[in-house]
Parts: C-alpha cells; structure tokens; sequence
C-alpha cells in the first residue's frame, strides 16, 4: 500500500489558464473521489468514480470542471479558464467498494490563482 | 441528506489533559461515522469511524468516539492530550444506505492546540 498519490502538490496559474491534477489511488481501490478544501472549511464533494465511470458530479463542478478516469485506474482534474475563487486544496482519495469503507486521501494539489 | 455540525473551530488544552472535540450530525437514514485529522499541507488520515455494532470505537493515537444515537452526537475524545496532537479534526457523515456510494460529507474541522 503506498497511498494515494497526487501530482503536482503545487500550482500557481494565472487567471484564465487551464490547469490539470492527476491522482493514482491505492491499486487495489476502485473508488475514486475528487474534494476541494478552502481554508477554514472541511472538505467538498466534487465527483466520485466508480472504476471508469463518473457516478456522481456536485453541483459545486462547474463546467469549468472536467474529471477522467480511463482504465479506471489514475485520474485527472482540469479546471479551464480559472478563477480567482478556484484557489484552493484539491484532495483525491480512493477506497474499496462498500458503504462504511473508510476514504484513504492523498496529501492534495494547492492551486494558486492569481 | 447527511450533514455535520462540529461547535466551535478552535479548542485549547494543556499537554496531559483530556481532548474532547464535538460532533452532532444529521442524517435521515443511518449514518456510518468517522473522524479524520489533518497536519498542515498534508491530506486527511483516518482516525477511527464507526458502522454497527459497539457503540464506543477505539482509533489510533489513543482517541476514540462514542456514538450516542438519541443525541446525534459522535464525540471524539483523548484521555491524556500530547503536544503531537495538535492538529485539525474533521468529522464526517456518509448514510448507511447509500450502498455502493460511500461519499462523505465534513464538517467545518475543529483546530485543535495542545498548550505545554
């Protein structure tokens, strides 16, 4: 188990720039969530897959927002056009199928818009 | 729906005293439980949830939880508090119903400071 992994840990952009995240989960988890944390608050939901497939998107993705997962194996986050108001903590974790099984998170993507 | 209610954002205690950090979710169907920490720049680590069965759950670090369903509540607490434990917790909710989807939804943390 070598965790959940997550690249870059930083990234300062300028508005209206695309960036991209990427997360690997745990290989053996075929749950993969996408959070994003702003300072003060606890995390939010953005999206959730379930192996390849994209189950469940919050309302907080915008249409700004796009997450992939092909293989159903690592996955990405891109967020076009950026906002001032997307600076934050982007948080993936993973976990294994069943309701109380626990998320494991990786350290997070801090994403500076200037 | 789920949500977490966590009073207060900053709790102070001296090295040696007992942490006690307070959760009250609601949910309109069983929830499953949990309590994660956060060190600065990292991400959240699991400290103990519970599921069914006992009611007071064991984590790591000495912390445990007690989940008490007449009052909602799923308190977390540390007999003896040690200067590692300072650090952000975060409680968290997900409905025991929502089968293969275990999405959770946090409540605003709680900054915890451990004086010497």
């Amino acid at each position: 188990d070598t965790g959940v992994s997550q690249d870059p840990r930083h990234k300062i952009t300028k508005r209206g720039q695309n960036v991209t995240f990427r997360c690997d989960p745990i290989s053996e988890h075929n749950r993969l969530y996408w959070y994003r944390q702003t300072l003060g608050q606890g995390p939010e939901f953005l999206t959730y897959f379930q192996n390849e497939a994209q189950l469940e998107k919050s309302r907080l993705l915008s249409d700004r927002f796009s997450a992939e997962r092909p293989k159903g194996s690592f996955s990405t986050l891109e967020i076009q056009r950026t906002e001032q108001g997307d600076s934050a903590m982007y948080l993936c974790a993973s976990s294994l199928m069943g309701g109380g099984s626990p998320l494991h998170f990786g350290n997070g993507t801090r994403l500076t818009v200037t | 729906a789920q949500s977490v209610t966590q009073l207060g954002s900053h709790v102070s205690v001296s090295e040696g005293a007992l942490v006690l950090l307070r959760c009250n979710y609601s949910s309109s169907v069983p929830p499953y439980l949990f309590w994660y920490v956060q060190y600065p720049n990292q991400g959240l680590q699991l400290l103990l949830k519970y599921t069914t069965g006992a009611t007071l759950v064991k984590g790591i670090n000495g912390f445990e939880a007690e989940f008490k369903k007449s009052e909602t509540s799923f308190h977390l607490t540390k007999p003896s508090a040690h200067m590692s434990d300072a650090a952000e917790y975060f409680c968290a909710v997900t409905g025991a119903d929502t089968g293969a989807n275990s999405k959770l939804t946090f409540g605003k943390g709680i900054t915890l400071s451990v004086r010497p």
